[in-house]
Formats: structure tokens, sequence, C-alpha cells
């Protein structure tokens, strides 16, 4: 089944371990995305990457990197995680460029830094 | 930036019409967005409006106004299954998507 895939899909991290969660797409989509979402203030954007081999930052972009070595694949890396870091990670992805535009959203990724 | 105000929560009885509304502020307006979201789920996709007017897809109808910075979406004939957040979302540029906080919606029988 074409879409999203995200993994881990919980996972509870002591907080200053280095935390790596994996987004992949099998749509060939050029754009992806990462976004945080937290109660009470929505979906709020990370990084993403306009196409394979570049990223840009998001609103909250601090304390996260990303890197885009090929077009199915996005990982989203913690160096040090904090517990401000505690959310629900969704990656996404669209074919990019102009028109619609609309985002494929992953299941999500519950991170909980203690 | 962009700030993006929708109400936090809204109630209806099944088979009523529900409207959430949406104002934003954007300095390079490329489109806005509806989508939906299950308790738990990821978001879908519900409706794209990027000209002035009316979008009627089913049940579900978004309008936009560009000089008003406003939007709503309009559920007719509520189902239980509707029951979930809905999430006004505008883009500027190509890429750069922002998420207003979501407006959850119950749905009583």
């Amino acid at each position: 089944i074409a879409g999203i895939t995200q993994a881990p899909t919980s996972q509870i991290l002591a907080a200053g371990r280095r935390m790596t969660l994996r987004c992949t797409q099998d749509m060939r989509h050029n754009a992806m995305y990462w976004y945080r979402q937290d109660l009470g203030l929505g979906l709020r954007l990370i990084h993403y990457s306009n196409t394979a081999g570049t990223t840009g930052k998001g609103e909250v972009p601090d304390g996260y990197s990303v890197s885009r070595a090929n077009t199915d694949d996005f990982p989203l890396t913690l160096a040090s995680a904090v517990p401000s870091q505690t959310s629900v990670y969704f990656c996404a992805s669209s074919e990019g460029g102009s028109g619609a535009n609309v985002l494929t959203f992953g299941a999500g990724s519950r991170l909980t830094v203690l | 930036g962009q700030n993006i105000d929708q109400p936090t929560e809204m109630t209806a009885t099944e088979g009523a019409i529900v409207q959430i509304n949406c104002t934003y502020q954007t300095s390079g307006f490329n489109g806005l967005f509806w989508y939906q979201q299950h308790a738990g789920e990821a978001p879908t996709f519900l409706s794209y409006n990027v000209l002035d007017g009316l979008e009627e897809k089913g049940r579900f109808s978004s309008f936009l106004s560009r000089s008003k910075g406003y939007s709503y979406l309009l559920l007719k004939e509520l189902q239980m299954k509707d029951s979930a957040s809905y999430l006004c979302a505008v883009r500027e540029g190509d890429y750069k998507l922002s998420f207003g906080a979501g407006t959850t919606v119950t749905v009583r029988a």
C-alpha cells in the first residue's frame, strides 16, 4: 500500500540521549516535511526538504536535524533530547512545485523524553 | 510568519450543519487547506482553496475570501463519524504550510 511509514510508533527516551525518527515514502514525492503536534499548539513545521539533497528550516528547528540523501527517506534526529521535545511527530510528503501540493501524513511517532 | 485563528471547540447534533471559521494573516498567501484529524490518527486532506469562492465536495464545503483573510469549512448532514479535529492551514510559497491549532467538533446523537 503506497504511503508513508514512520518508525518507531512510540518511544520513551532519557534526556540527553540521541534519537532518530525514521520516515520513508514510496510515492516518489519530491517534498518531505517533519511536524510536531502539541496540545493547544497544533502542528508546527520543524524542517522540510523540497527535493533530494536539499533541506530547509521550519518554524521550530532548534534541537533537530534532518538529511535527505535520496527521494524516499527523510530521517529526523534529536542530537541530545530534552523533555520539551516530548511530542507527537508527523512526517509528511507532497509532490512539490506549484498547484495544490497536498500533504500526505504518516501515522506519527509518539516520543516521550524523561 | 503567519497567524491562524480558529475556534477551539464546537458541538452539534447529528444531522445538523456546523460552520468552522478560520482567519489568517500572511505575507505570501498561496492556498488554504482544511484537514480532518481523528483522535490518535494522522491528518487527512479535506479541501483546498486558492481563489475566492466556495468549493463543494459532497457534505463538506470550503469558502475563501483572500481580501478578508477568512475561510470557513461547512459540514452538512453531520454524522457521528465527523467527530474529529478540523485543521485550517495556510501556505506561503510552494512548500511552507502552517497550521492553526485546530477545532474539535463533537457530534451528539
